[in-house]
């Protein structure tokens, strides 16, 4: 199993730019977690699906940032307009669910990361 | 939003020595407890889900236990490694919901030094 990928592992942009981050899940399991990483706040959840549904969005800081998950195997997340307090490294992981447990009881499965530089 | 707390925040010990930090939690309404290992340039890694009071895991020279009644988890390692170096994460499960939401503490940052 090749893991969570994700896509760019690095980005350079300029402040005002579009930015598009990728993510392909592991196949089969059906809840994604977007998370972002910052010195000051740590490991921050902006957004989670299940079955492709987005249940929660309220760690998206800004109207600028919106996520999709158009089918089991692909999300994006954008930052448009970007500027330079959004660099950051951003996770993808995603979590299988087992018959008859909660979900609770999943371990995620990290991405390696995109590395947001925003100048 | 539940708010966890891991301490001491970083930690240097020698090769050789034994270690441990801990995690804090909300006590009510428990659902499970997990741990990470995260190390530098790489992503974190899932050690260990916890989910009963008094539940005891272990993984090679890393153990971990939890006491959900006072709402602590404590992680130890025994004899530290260099490749033991690593942000130690831990996260509460979210207790309304049953998608599988955590709530991550900020981490112990371990360094062992040869």
């Amino acid at each position: 199993d090749a893991g969570v990928i994700q896509s760019p592992r690095h980005e350079v942009t300029e402040m005002g730019q579009e930015v598009t981050l990728r993510c392909k899940p592991i196949s089969g399991h059906n809840s994604l977690f977007w998370y972002r990483q910052t010195m000051m706040r740590g490991l921050e959840l902006l957004i989670y699906f299940n079955n492709n549904v987005p249940i929660d969005d309220s760690g998206m800081p800004e109207d600028r940032f919106s996520a999709k998950m158009p089918n089991a195997s692909f999300s994006t997340l954008k930052i448009q307009p970007s500027e330079p307090r959004d660099s950051a490294v951003y996770f993808c992981a995603s979590s299988p669910r087992r018959p008859g447990g909660r979900a609770a009881y999943n371990e995620q499965f990290f991405g390696p990361g995109t590395r947001l530089t925003v100048l | 939003i539940l708010n966890v707390e891991q301490s001491p925040q970083s930690l240097h010990v020698q090769e050789g020595d034994s270690t441990n930090f801990t995690c804090s939690f909300p006590s009510s309404n428990f659902y499970a407890l997990h741990w990470y290992r995260w190390e530098t340039a790489k992503s974190p890694e899932a050690l260990f889900v916890m989910t009963l009071n008094g539940d005891e895991k272990k993984k090679g020279r890393i153990s971990a236990t939890l006491n959900t009644k006072e709402g602590y988890s404590y992680l130890y390692i025994k004899g530290s490694q260099p490749e033991d170096s690593a942000t130690y994460l831990c996260a509460d499960a979210d207790r309304g919901s049953t998608l599988g939401r955590l709530y991550f503490g900020r981490g112990t940052q371990l360094t062992v030094w040869p």
